[in-house]
């Protein structure tokens, strides 16, 4: 089953703060995180086990919350570049595949 | 490290043709490929999981005979589109994960236009 992210879209100006979740109904064993720029493919963030949290990049991170079967993206301080769409995939232990939310628009202005 | 390529970018072709579009990963060996479809402003939908040597596990509403997977080697996987269709139309992207890590790794896309 899909999971859902909130918000849908959202715009900012640069320099400000940004939190994206993502939540599934099911168990997770872990949770990636991808950025698309439009006509491009998805570029890999960082992926989140069950039983950790990782930072992938300095302005960049995010949670897992095991129990609650979700995930939050963390952008700090964001720049111009950080602007595209935000995926989250989800995996189900076993499942060995991944399961797509349906993107948040993020727009950086000037 | 970890780059995967796909090969064309871009295709138009005439309905009722076929369509191979490649994948390669360049500096690891995939264990498993997956290929994804996504129309515009959409997810990405999971067509179907292909494992090198074995069959490949399409999703439920797949045509299996109408994308047909193969997954020759390690560091390739192949999805025709066979007698294509203009709603075949679509940004298709393959991803690749090694086996000793849970990372995908997402091709640059291949947008099929049918006329």
């Amino acid at each position: 089953q899909q999971p859902v992210q909130s918000p849908q879209a959202v715009i900012l100006r640069e320099g400000e703060d940004a939190v994206i979740n993502c939540s599934s109904s099911k168990a997770l064993y872990s949770v990636h995180w991808y950025r698309q720029k439009h006509g491009e493919a998805p570029v890999f963030l960082m992926i989140l086990l069950k039983g950790g949290e990782q930072k992938g990049h300095e302005k960049i991170s995010a949670s897992f919350n095991e129990k609650k079967q979700q995930s939050s993206l963390y952008l700090t301080a964001s720049q111009l570049s950080y602007s595209g769409t935000y995926f989250c995939g989800t995996e189900i232990q076993g499942a060995q595949k991944l399961v797509f939310g349906q993107g948040t628009r993020l727009t950086i202005n000037p | 490290g970890a780059v995967v390529s796909q090969h064309p970018s871009r295709v138009i072709c005439k309905s009722g043709t076929s369509v191979k579009i490649e994948c390669r990963s360049l500096d690891f060996q995939a264990t498993t490929m997956f290929w994804y479809r996504q129309f515009p402003k959409q997810s990405l939908m999971l067509m179907a999981t292909s494992n090198e040597g074995s069959k490949a596990t399409y999703e439920q509403g797949v045509e299996k005979d109408k994308f047909l997977i193969n997954h020759a080697s390690l560091t390739l996987s192949t999805l025709t589109v066979t007698s294509a269709h203009p709603e075949d139309s679509s940004f298709y992207i393959c991803s690749a994960r090694a086996g000793s890590t849970d990372t995908q790794y997402f091709g640059p896309g291949t947008r099929l236009t049918v006329l």
